[in-house]
């Protein structure tokens, strides 16, 4: 069966310094793995998708992650956080047809 | 593309009454799931259908909860009747060949 999880419940930053969320995934076969977005009071956004092609996988707003089968993990990261960064990130893989949920990272970046 | 549509976008309604929460998928997806995220269980899912078939329900907790999708551009979940442990937001998403699931802004639910 496939699962994720997410090592921080929660992660603070200053803006401009790095980000890094950590995942690892469990998996019998070559997964797919997802990070998704929340906002306050909005819905979940995809930032990116890694589906067996290249393991470094660029996202929208700066964010990548890097597949490490090794490692089982799929980090996200940020070089340079942003306020607007601050929400809630969650570590997804799909198992069979529908995608399950890592339990997520809050994320809070201070100026 | 207008993206996945949920509404109502907030309810809030009284221990007993009747819920229901729409949804409208992105026009060709032939997949639509409903989760449900709770603070304490994070993201669950309830049910999915393919091709307007539910394939898998055995996320709904109870039941209280339905779903139908009586035609493609169309789907419902139902909560009969709701209790305050129902309180949560509720997401419906749809997804066409392929990996990306894309998710609808969610209906907040309130029971008192």
């Amino acid at each position: 069966a496939q699962s994720v999880t997410q090592l921080d419940s929660h992660v603070s930053v200053s803006e401009g310094t790095p980000v890094l969320l950590r995942c690892n995934y469990s998996s019998s076969y070559s997964p797919s793995l997802f990070w998704y977005v929340q906002h306050p009071n909005k819905g979940l956004q995809l930032l990116l998708k890694y589906t067996s092609a290249a393991t470094l996988v660029k996202g929208i707003n700066g964010f990548e992650a890097e597949f490490k089968k090794s490692e089982t993990s799929f980090h996200l990261t940020k070089p340079s956080a942003h306020m607007s960064d601050a929400a809630e990130y969650f570590c997804v893989v799909k198992g069979g047809t529908a995608l399950i949920f890592g339990k997520g990272t809050t994320l809070s970046v201070s100026s | 593309d207008a993206g996945v549509i949920q509404s109502p976008r907030h309810e809030v309604t009284e221990m007993g009454q009747e819920v229901t929460l729409r949804c409208k998928p992105i026009s060709g997806h032939d997949y639509l799931f409903w989760y449900r995220q709770t603070m304490m269980r994070g993201l669950e899912l309830l049910i999915y259908f393919n091709n307007n078939v539910p394939i898998d329900d055995s996320g709904m907790p109870e039941d209280r909860f339905s779903a139908k999708m009586p035609n493609a551009s169309f789907s419902t979940l139902k909560i009969q009747p709701s209790e305050p442990r129902d309180s949560a937001v509720y997401f419906c998403a749809s997804r066409h060949s392929g990996n990306t699931i894309y998710f609808g802004e969610g209906s907040w639910l309130t029971v008192v």
